[in-house]
């Protein structure tokens, strides 16, 4: 179990409201990512961050922004969202760039958001 | 541009029969490669990887088979179980180091009792 916890796990909302997912971890891992999922897409990457204050894009960024103010939380932002970013999200961690684990990811259950 | 492609979206085999599920990539940086398994509103869970350097990685049922001229994978499951149906992601990366992943769209699972 590599304690991650996502929330909220579903979450309904309207065209042009701003929404906040929170991804929470407790054992100090230095990297985390938000993905989403689709059908027909597979797992697309959105943002990532290697450490506190350090973020990044990836490859389906447009609309969405994060925050990584203390290791355990990594927050994404859908600043207005729309019906296009109906979706499941998952956050994950990677255990780091060496050793046992290294290069994989461990992934938490999932925010399903809903955009009417 | 996918990089990662899984182009059969399904596959449905016999419970005990071999399950093969291929995986073809586009990218040559990629170095490593990984596959997941997803059930149902879970995440998905790390399965089994390889690294570049070789061409086959076991564990336990599951085998995974690394072509990389042919810029092929492919996971071997044997035998297989019911238990075993999921969606299976496949990834890549192009280092070790560097855990952003890149997913295929998946392939779904069904082993047959």
């Amino acid at each position: 179990d590599a304690g991650i916890t996502q929330s909220p796990r579903h979450k309904v909302t309207e065209t042009g409201t701003p929404v906040t997912l929170r991804c929470h971890q407790t054992e100090n891992h230095r990297y985390m990512y938000w993905y989403r999922q689709d059908p027909g897409h597979g797992l697309r990457l959105i943002h990532y961050s290697y450490g506190v204050k350090d973020t990044d894009k990836g490859e389906v960024s447009d609309g969405y922004s994060v925050s990584r103010s203390k290791t355990e939380d990594f927050l994404l932002t859908l600043e207005s969202a729309t019906s296009s970013q109906t979706s499941v999200y998952f956050c994950a961690i990677s255990l780091g760039t060496s050793g046992r684990g290294a290069g994989e990811l461990f992934f938490g259950e999932g925010s399903r958001l809903t955009v009417l | 541009d996918q990089q990662v492609k899984q182009n059969s979206p399904s596959l449905s085999v016999q419970e005990g029969r071999i399950s093969i599920l291929n995986c073809d990539y586009t990218n040559s940086m990629f170095d490593y490669f990984l596959w997941y398994k997803k059930y149902p509103a879970e995440g998905p869970t790390f399965l089994i990887s390889i690294s570049s350097i070789k061409d086959k990685n076991e564990d336990g049922r599951f085998t995974v088979f690394l072509n990389k001229s042919a810029k092929h994978l492919s996971l071997h499951i044997v035998p297989s179980q019911p238990g075993d149906s999921a969606v299976y992601f496949c990834a890549a990366s192009e280092t070790r180091a560097n855990s952003k992943l890149t997913f295929g769209k998946g392939i779904t699972l069904s082993v047959r009792p």
